[in-house]
């Protein structure tokens, strides 16, 4: 089945270390996004990717990083300068030939404590 | 820049009510709009989207849209709703500026009753 892979579902980390998200397509789309999903604030952009090798910040990139080795894989490190990290992570991937509708993971929830 | 607003963030309804979701952007040119769903448990998925031609839009599980340019809405519909249309709903609007971004709304959160 073609999708978008999110993983771990849930992950928890200490306050102070760096953790990577893992998003993974095997739709052979040219852009993915990250997202970060808050009660009563909607999707808010992280970073997006419209080809291999190449990425731009969002609206909220301070504390984040990203990286596009591979079209199929986008993974987004949450560093510990991020001062609110704990949310609904969602990544998203669309074909890139014009505007189309985005295709979403299932999310990672992550947890600072 | 661009933005969305959804204005009900949170509604309840009976089953069989009928329901409207509103939803304005703020830029007035060519623009092509999407309505998600996000169902308990479930990845956003897309209910409906509008290109371009006729102005109502039809998507999935009954649902419906309408795109008035001088409103800058573009609101959802459904006639008669179940409870299995409880879910929070977002609008989305390409960004105008030509990148690949999409701007969405702060999302309805919408529970049907039984």
């Amino acid at each position: 089945d073609g999708g978008i892979t999110q993983s771990p579902k849930y992950l928890f980390r200490k306050e102070g270390q760096n953790v990577t998200l893992s998003c993974e397509q095997n739709l052979n789309h040219d852009a993915m996004y990250w997202y970060r999903q808050d009660p009563g604030q909607g999707l808010r952009l992280i970073y997006y990717s419209q080809i291999v090798n190449d990425f731009q910040k969002g609206d909220i990139a301070e504390g984040y990083s990203v990286s596009r080795e591979k079209k199929e894989s986008f993974p987004l490190t949450v560093t510990s300068a991020q001062k609110n990290p704990t949310a609904f992570y969602l990544c998203a991937s669309t074909p890139g030939q014009g505007f189309n509708e985005q295709y979403f993971g299932p999310g990672t929830r992550l947890t600072v404590t | 820049a661009q933005s969305v607003s959804q204005h009900n963030h949170h509604v309840i309804l009976s089953e069989a009510a009928s329901l409207e979701l509103g939803c304005n952007y703020s830029y007035g040119g060519t623009v092509n709009l999407f309505w998600y769903v996000q169902y308990p448990g479930q990845h956003l998925q897309l209910l409906l989207k509008y290109f371009s031609g006729d102005p109502l839009v039809k998507g999935i599980k009954g649902f419906e849209a309408e795109f008035i340019k001088s409103k800058f809405s573009f609101n959802l519909r459904k006639p008669s709703v179940q409870w299995s249309d409880t879910a929070e709903y977002f609008c989305a609007v390409n960004d105008p500026s030509g990148t690949y971004k999409y701007i969405f709304g702060t999302g309805t959160r919408l529970k049907v009753l039984a």
